[in-house]
This record gives structure tokens, C-alpha cells and sequence, in this order.
């Protein structure tokens, strides 16, 4: 079963640093892109960038670039999505999901949320 | 970057209705890659549509896209009680991908 797991809920007091992650299974991780999208609380869903473990080719949405840093470990088949200076506005929900070319986002992950307060 | 446009924002229907949504881009959308998705309460999106008109594995087949260029529809063609949720459009077919605002279907 193709699978994408993420890591767990996440507390953070602005100005902190913080890593998720999102392993892949089921499939060869290093064939497909994989996003990240933002859906902060109560609203629509943002795509902030992807990249392709394969070569970690990466691309990022305008809204994204320099905020956040998107990663890959290939050896581990796992994504990472990072930040060096939350702030509160970063709280959401972040979803990873797999990006086969010319299929759009097939498969997501469960999503893991952030909180950034004081 | 292109732009997505969903309306109606919220569209009110009854089961067994048919619902009709559109996604109007800012330009021309490369090679129809264009998606829709499905989010529930709670839940992760799934993927309905892809390159426009084609449906994703499993999704039933009263679910169809149609469009070209910068126009775009989701047609539900008879509501099922668990087809009410919130629907995205989304395009991949440029080097920064995007989401519309989305589209709610409520039951009326």
C-alpha cells in the first residue's frame, strides 16, 4: 500500500526552529515529487513548494520562498518541511503528498499540525 | 503566478441534485493540468480529477471534469449524502502550482 506518514503535532513558541517530516512507503521514493501544501485554521489550501528525491530538485510557491526550507533523505525515503524562526502565523495544518507527473497530488499524508504560540 | 478562481463560493443542493462548479484561471493552463480535489471535516484532500477530465482511481464515475484553457468544471452529477464537502481546483502545469479558494457543497 502506497503510504505517506507524517510526524506528529507540533507546540512551538515563535522565534523557535522546527522540522516535520513525511516518510514515504509503498512505492519508489525517489520516482515522484513530493509537496507540501499549508491549510491554515478555518481556510483553503496553499501549495508552498516540492521537491523530487531523486536529485532533490526543489521549487517553491513566491508565498513560500524563504520561510520554509523543503528537504528530502533518500536513503531514508523521507521529506522534510523546516522552518528557522516560527512565527505565530505558521500555525496550520501542513500536508505532504506525492506529486506523480501529470497526475496532480495523488497521494496525502494525515496531515500534522502546528501551533506557534507564547 | 496563475491565479484560480472557484464559484459559487458555497453552492446549496439536495441529495440526488446535480452540482456544477467552476475554476476560472488568470491564464492559460498548460496541457490541462489541472486537478480537483475533495476535502472533508477533519480530513486530508483526495484527489478526484486529474489533466482536467480524468477520474482518479476509485473516485465513482458521477464525478466528472470538463475544460480547457482558463475554464474549468466539476460536475456532480447525482449528490450523494457523502459528496457534501468542500471541493479545490487545482493547476500543476506551471513551475509554481496553486489551489483555488474552494468550493462548499452544503446540504440544503
Amino acid at each position: 500500500e502506497v503510504q505517506l506518514v507524517q510526524s506528529g503535532a507540533e507546540v512551538k513558541k515563535p522565534g523557535e526552529s522546527l522540522k516535520i517530516s513525511c516518510k514515504g512507503s509503498g512505492y519508489s521514493f525517489t520516482s515522484y515529487w513530493i509537496g507540501w501544501v499549508r491549510q491554515m485554521p478555518g481556510k483553503g489550501l496553499e501549495w508552498m513548494g516540492i521537491i523530487y528525491p531523486g536529485d532533490s530538485d526543489t521549487r517553491y510557491s513566491p508565498s513560500f520562498q524563504g520561510q520554509v526550507t523543503i528537504s528530502a533523505d533518500k536513503s531514508i525515503s523521507t521529506a522534510y518541511l523546516q522552518w528557522s524562526s516560527l512565527k505565530a502565523s505558521d500555525t496550520a495544518m501542513y500536508y505532504c503528498a506525492r506529486a506523480p507527473n501529470l497526475y496532480g497530488m495523488d497521494v496525502w499524508g494525515q496531515g500534522t499540525t502546528v501551533t506557534v504560540s507564547s | 503566478e496563475i491565479v484560480l478562481t472557484q464559484s459559487p463560493g458555497t453552492l446549496s443542493l439536495s441529495p440526488g441534485e446535480r452540482a456544477t462548479l467552476s475554476c476560472r484561471a488568470s491564464q492559460s493552463v498548460s496541457s490541462s493540468y489541472l486537478a480537483w480535489y475533495q476535502q472533508k471535516p477533519g480530513q486530508a484532500p483526495r484527489l478526484l480529477i486529474y489533466g482536467a477530465s480524468s477520474r482518479a482511481t476509485g473516485i465513482p464515475d458521477r464525478f466528472s471534469g470538463s475544460g480547457s484553457g482558463t475554464d474549468f468544471t466539476l460536475t456532480i452529477s447525482r449528490l450523494e449524502p457523502e459528496d457534501f464537502a468542500v471541493y479545490y481546483c487545482q493547476q500543476y502545469g506551471s513551475s509554481s502550482w496553486t489551489f483555488g479558494q474552494g468550493t462548499k457543497v452544503e446540504i440544503k
